[in-house]
């Protein structure tokens, strides 16, 4: 099983900061199948980012992916205040599996 | 625009069963991959299977095997999740959620929308 590890557990950042969230795997993501998900308390999960770096449908610019192989990044280049939430990214390119999540918090 | 719809809030005693529906309307249901994420209490995202509605044949979690059973309903597009044994871990929200694509064989990919979720409570 691929194990995801996510980094910083929390981030204290203030609207208009720039967010650099991080995704470890335990070994190679094939493909690039990482996805990036934002939740909100109370609500369901949320595409934000799916094969590393493609934007889901309706997701603003200011929210980008990159990375490959066992490192991956989620950047939100300007904080909105409703931005701010927990973030988790997700593989899958062997069987399925979510980190821990990153909760993004006004400083 | 395809909505999942899932099934109210359950208590359970433990060692019982729990059966959590998820009703698709506005689309295609056979041809996406139907998945059953939970969530404990203030904890992270956790896959425990899924199955592609045309094919039947679903996949499961190792953690969840022998444990979980998902079908699929296609004559009312609703995917049903029963977990046995329940003991007061399995104490969670459930999410159904569907694949964007159809990636074979197992239909894994990003899961673009999701039910509203079903609260599972396991207490004596």
């Amino acid at each position: 099983e691929i194990v995801l590890t996510q980094s910083p557990g929390t981030l204290s950042l203030s609207p208009g900061e720039r967010a650099t969230l991080s995704c470890r795997a335990s070994q190679s993501v094939s493909s690039s199948y990482l996805a990036w998900y934002q939740q909100k308390l109370g609500q369901a999960p949320r595409l934000l980012i799916y094969g590393a770096s493609s934007r889901a449908t309706g997701i603003p610019d200011r929210f980008s992916g990159s990375g490959s192989g066992t490192d991956f990044t989620l950047t939100i280049s300007r904080l909105e205040p409703e931005d701010f939430a927990v973030y988790y990214c997700q593989q899958y390119g062997s069987s399925l599996t979510f980190g821990g999540g990153t909760k993004v918090e006004i400083k | 625009q395809v909505q999942l719809v899932q099934s109210g809030a359950e208590v359970k005693k433990p060692g019982s069963s729990v059966k959590v529906s998820c009703k698709a309307s506005g689309g295609t249901f056979s041809s996406y991959a139907i998945s059953w994420v939970r969530q404990a209490p203030g904890q992270g995202l956790e896959w425990m299977g899924g199955i592609i509605p045309m094919f039947g044949t679903a996949n499961y979690a190792q953690k969840f095997q022998g444990r979980v059973t998902i079908t699929t309903d296609e004559s009312t597009s609703t995917a049903y999740t029963e977990l046995s044994s329940l003991r007061s871990e399995d104490t969670a929200v459930y999410y159904c959620a569907r694949a964007r694509h159809l990636r074979l064989p197992e239909g894994h990919d990003a899961f673009d929308i999701w039910g509203q979720g079903t609260m599972v409570t396991v207490s004596s």
